[in-house]
C-alpha cells in the first residue's frame, strides 16, 4: 500500500539554523500539506500546496517557513532561522482529491528538537 | 476553533463496540464531518467522513443524525490497537482541517 513518506525521523538543530524537511508523497496524489504538533497539544495546519504554489496557509506559517517541490517526488518544508518555540513534531500529508478533499494521508512525522 | 466537541477520554473493552461521539452543532448543510485517529507519536490516520448518509468501510462506521448536529464512530469490535486519540473534525472556512483535542480511547483487555 503506498505512503508518504518523510525523513529525517529526528533533527536536532541549534537555535538560529535552517532547517530542512522533506517527505515523499503519495505518486499519484497533487494536494501536499504540512501540520505540526507541538509535545502534547493539538495538531496545527502549516500550509497547503498546489500546482507548485501555496493555496492556503495558517497565521504560524510567517516568513521563517517556506516550501517547494523541488523535483516530481519530494515536497520540503524548510525553516529559516529556527526559534526553540519550532521544536515540534512536523506532518507532511498528501491528497488526491480536490483541495476541498479532506481525506489526507500523513507520513510519520519529523521530530525537530531545537537548542 | 474547532467546531466540534468531543469527550476527553473513554475505555472501552476489547473485542466490544466502541461508540465515540461528536457534536457538531453549527456546520453547515454541505460541511463533511471527517474522523481521524492518532496512535501514539504517530502520524493521524484517516478513518472514515460523512455529511447525510450513515457510512461504513473496512476501519468503522459514521453515523449522522438527522439533523447533523452530531455523529458517533463506530468500531465494531474494537482491539488493543485501536487505542488512540480519535478526533471528529469539520473544516473550517479557510478550508483548513482545524484540530481539536479528540477523545482519548483506551481499549482494555
Amino acid at each position: 500500500e503506498p505512503e508518504v513518506t518523510q525523513t529525517p525521523s529526528h533533527q536536532v538543530t541549534q537555535m538560529g539554523q535552517e532547517v530542512i524537511l522533506r517527505c515523499v508523497p503519495i505518486s499519484n496524489h497533487l494536494y501536499f500539506y504540512w501540520y505540526r504538533q507541538i509535545l502534547g497539544q493539538k495538531v496545527e495546519f502549516l500550509v497547503s500546496f498546489y500546482n507548485n504554489e501555496i493555496s492556503e496557509k495558517s497565521e504560524i506559517f510567517d516568513d521563517q517557513f517556506s516550501v517547494e517541490r523541488p523535483d516530481g517526488s519530494n515536497f520540503t518544508l524548510k525553516i529559516r532561522s529556527t526559534k526553540l518555540e519550532d521544536s515540534a513534531m512536523y506532518f507532511c500529508a498528501s491528497s488526491e482529491g480536490d483541495l476541498y478533499s479532506y481525506e489526507q494521508y500523513f507520513g510519520p512525522g519529523t521530530r525537530l528538537t531545537v537548542t | 476553533d474547532a467546531k466540534t466537541t468531543q469527550p476527553p477520554s473513554m475505555d472501552c473493552a476489547e473485542g466490544r463496540a466502541a461508540n465515540l461521539p461528536c457534536n457538531h452543532s453549527t456546520i453547515s448543510g454541505n460541511e463533511y464531518v471527517y474522523w481521524y485517529r492518532q496512535i501514539h507519536s504517530q502520524g493521524p490516520q484517516y478513518i472514515i467522513h460523512g455529511l447525510k448518509n450513515n457510512e461504513t468501510n473496512e476501519m468503522a462506521s459514521l453515523i449522522i443524525t438527522e439533523d447533523r448536529k452530531s455523529s458517533t464512530l463506530i468500531l465494531p469490535h474494537a482491539t488493543l490497537r485501536d487505542t488512540a486519540v480519535y478526533y471528529c473534525i469539520a473544516p473550517d472556512s479557510n478550508y483548513q482541517l482545524i484540530w481539536g483535542a479528540g477523545t482519548k480511547l483506551i481499549i482494555k483487555p
